[in-house]
């Protein structure tokens, strides 16, 4: 079975600082991987998401992630953030091969400081 | 292209009382999913429509949720009775098939509040 494990329940930063929100899977064949995003009262949108290839992904809204398959993660960073950004952000794991169902992580809360 | 449509946005309800979640997915989408919503929690996957074969229902609890998906479009979820512990966030997601191309499409979701 696949599961997801995010490591910071919240993550608090200052506009403009550098941010890593950091994700943890386990599975036992190879995986898609996501990062969705998802703002007050409002559905989930995806960020970006890892197939295969390069291991760099990039998305919307400056974000992008890095596979790493030795360390099993798949860390979401931005360089500079926004008081837009504030948000729940989820990432998620999806066996290529079997029903294709995605299995979500608990979610970071990123809150942005002015 | 229109989103995946789901209505109502917001339902209180009494314990023990049954309620409906509608859902309409994006045209031509295939596959269908609800997922339960936990606050605090990510999504946790309830079932899975194959046009209008279920795919995977392994964490509905079929005692008190049913669901169905007619002519393999409309969707619709229903619980009956409700219980205190399903106040969540009910979504429901489309995609064309093979979530590593197409990915997932959610809607905006069902707030049920069961007091």
């Amino acid at each position: 079975a696949q599961s997801v494990t995010q490591l910071d329940s919240q993550v608090p930063v200052f506009e403009e600082a550098p941010v890593e929100l950091r994700c943890n899977y386990s599975s036992s064949v190879s995986v898609y991987l996501f990062w969705y995003v998802q703002y007050p009262n409002q559905g989930l949108q995806l960020l970006l998401k890892y197939l295969s290839g390069s291991t760099l992904v990039k998305g919307i809204n400056g974000f992008e992630a890095e596979f790493n398959k030795s360390q099993t993660s798949f860390h979401l960073r931005k360089p500079s953030v926004h008081i837009s950004d504030t948000a729940e952000y989820f990432c998620a794991v999806s066996d290529p091969q079997g029903a294709q169902k995605l299995v979500f992580g608990q979610g970071t809360r990123l809150t942005i400081n002015p | 292209e229109a989103g995946v449509a789901q209505s109502p946005r917001y339902k209180i309800i009494e314990k023990r009382q049954s309620v409906a979640f509608w859902c309409n997915p994006i045209s031509g989408h295939a596959t269908l999913y609800w997922y339960q919503q936990i606050l605090g929690q990510g999504p946790k996957l309830l079932i899975q429509f194959q046009n209008n074969g279920v795919v995977d229902d392994s964490q509905l609890p079929k005692d008190r949720f049913s669901a169905e998906r007619l002519k393999g479009v409309d969707s619709t979820l229903k619980i009956q009775p409700a219980k205190l512990e399903d106040s969540a966030v009910y979504l429901c997601a489309s995609s064309s098939g093979g979530t590593g191309l197409q990915g997932y499409t959610f809607g905006s979701g069902t707030r049920l509040t069961v007091v």
